[in-house]
């Protein structure tokens, strides 16, 4: 099993509309939880990080966390086609000494105009 | 505010050439540093990452190897590049505080072994 799971689309939605991005993890040590958004050619941009249950917005974007589930997601209110991107979700866990992070694949979003 | 660099931007070479990549960090002290690679259509790999000068902990077995002269900054170099070491190669900090464990990415260096 993958530490971080996510499908990896396209997820494609209309301008406007809700876009819903899922992520699950395996270990049950992760303590924090980011999503970064990946243009074509580009390095990973952080846009929401999360560390306690249940959900935290920012502007456009909500990132909801259940740890007894092992679930994030990331919610992308009116969508725009700027939002089209490969989207990277990432646990965060200490280990060895150190913080290290595993990310997902990505899921990459389509936004129609 | 806290930036991070990388050069050069772009790199072609050919099989079993030298290589040697570099990051910077400015706008923070004692940050924790990581170089990933990324392979096309492919997830992050995490090469090796460091947390202080000198302290080089090594994820994957391979022709790479990296090295922290200076508080901010972070090489990654291989005696002789493989077809296999071809991809996006990204340095990023992490540091412990208000915004604890956030880990930001540089530009990263797009690398071609030809």
């Amino acid at each position: 099993q993958k530490e971080v799971e996510q499908n990896s689309g396209p997820l494609s939605v209309p301008e406007g509309a809700i876009a819903s991005l899922n992520c699950t993890y395996s270990d049950r040590v992760s303590q924090s939880f980011f999503w970064y958004r990946q243009y074509s050619g580009k390095s990973p941009e952080l846009i929401m990080s999360i560390y306690s249950n249940g959900d935290k917005e920012d502007g456009r974007f909500t990132a909801q966390l259940n740890k007894a589930s092992q679930y994030v997601s990331l919610l992308i209110r009116d969508s725009q086609p700027s939002d089209s991107a490969t989207y990277l979700c990432a646990v965060n866990m200490f280990t060895s000494g150190t913080y290290k992070y595993i990310f997902g694949t990505g899921t990459r979003l389509k936004v129609l105009a | 505010s806290q930036t991070i660099h990388q050069w050069p931007a772009t790199l072609v070479q050919p099989v079993g050439s030298p290589l040697s990549l570099e990051c910077t960090v400015e706008g923070t002290s004692n940050p924790n540093l990581y170089w990933y690679r990324q392979a096309a259509g492919r997830g992050l790999q995490l090469l090796f990452y460091s947390v202080g000068i000198g302290q080089i902990s090594s994820e994957v077995p391979q022709n790479l190897s990296a090295s922290r002269p200076q508080d901010r900054q972070f090489i990654l170099s291989s005696k002789k590049l493989l077809l296999s070491d071809s991809g996006f190669y990204l340095c990023a900090w992490s540091v412990q505080g208000a915004r604890a464990y956030e880990q930001y990415f540089g530009p990263g260096t797009r690398l071609t072994v030809t």
